[in-house]
């Protein structure tokens, strides 16, 4: 069982919104940090925000702050990211992982993303 | 911000062979906050090691990280055909808080 799924992943205009979605499974969701983190085409991993376990703190990337929003819902165990004013060099693949202790031990198939017009 | 530096960019290495890759931080971290990742062609990162020497639940015994500072290493003692691939640090500085890769390492069959 691939405990992180995500979906979502499109291509979108410049200046364009999208959300990207994460289905958890398999481990205790509601008490773990979650993270999105890309890679550009031929690119290495950056990570994009963060949101800790009951979604009462987050952070972001200076690159996406004040365009992105992490968030996340329990009850149902997905975490999301929009993203709005998204730009030429937002195209990426968007991975989806589970924090354990500032490493990650699970990251998701990766769901792409490319901005274009 | 830390800055993660990996070296050597590219490793050309022979099965069997040892394997020894570099990553440097602009400015010492924790231990704690240190991690090794790997990841083939098509595929997403796996981790390797956490806490600079932890391995993850399934990972050889043949990787191994060591460490402290602002230097980290992670070894190969023997390299399996399934081991080429780009290799990629990371740590956390939880006083901003940020997470930071290095720009990886690829491990090419020599």
């Amino acid at each position: 069982e691939v405990p992180l799924v995500e979906s979502g992943g499109d291509l979108v205009q410049p200046g364009g919104s999208l959300r990207l979605s994460c289905a958890a499974s398999g481990f205790p969701f509601h008490v773990s940090w979650m993270h999105w983190i890309r890679q550009a085409p031929g690119k290495g991993l950056v990570w994009v925000s963060r949101i800790t376990s009951d979604g009462s703190e987050v952070s972001y990337a200076d690159f996406v702050k004040g365009r992105f929003t992490i968030s996340r819902d329990n009850a149902k165990n997905m975490v999301y990211l929009q993203m709005s004013r998204l730009r030429v060099e937002d195209t990426a693949i968007y991975y989806c992982a589970k924090d354990y202790f500032g490493s990650i031990e699970y990251w998701g198939q990766g769901t792409p993303v490319i901005v274009s017009s | 911000e830390i800055v993660l530096t990996q070296s050597p960019g590219t490793l050309s290495l022979s099965p069997g062979e040892r394997a020894t890759l570099s990553c440097r931080a602009s400015q010492s971290v924790s231990s704690s906050s240190l991690a090794w990742y790997q990841q083939k062609p098509g595929q997403a990162p796996r981790v390797l090691i956490f806490a600079a020497f932890n391995r993850a639940t399934g990972i050889p015994d043949r990787f191994s990280g060591s460490g402290s500072g602002t230097d980290f290493t992670l070894t190969i003692s023997r390299l399996e055909p399934e081991d080429f691939a780009v290799y990629y640090c990371q740590q956390y500085d939880s006083s901003l808080p940020m997470y930071t890769f290095g720009q990886g390492t690829r491990l090419d069959i020599k």
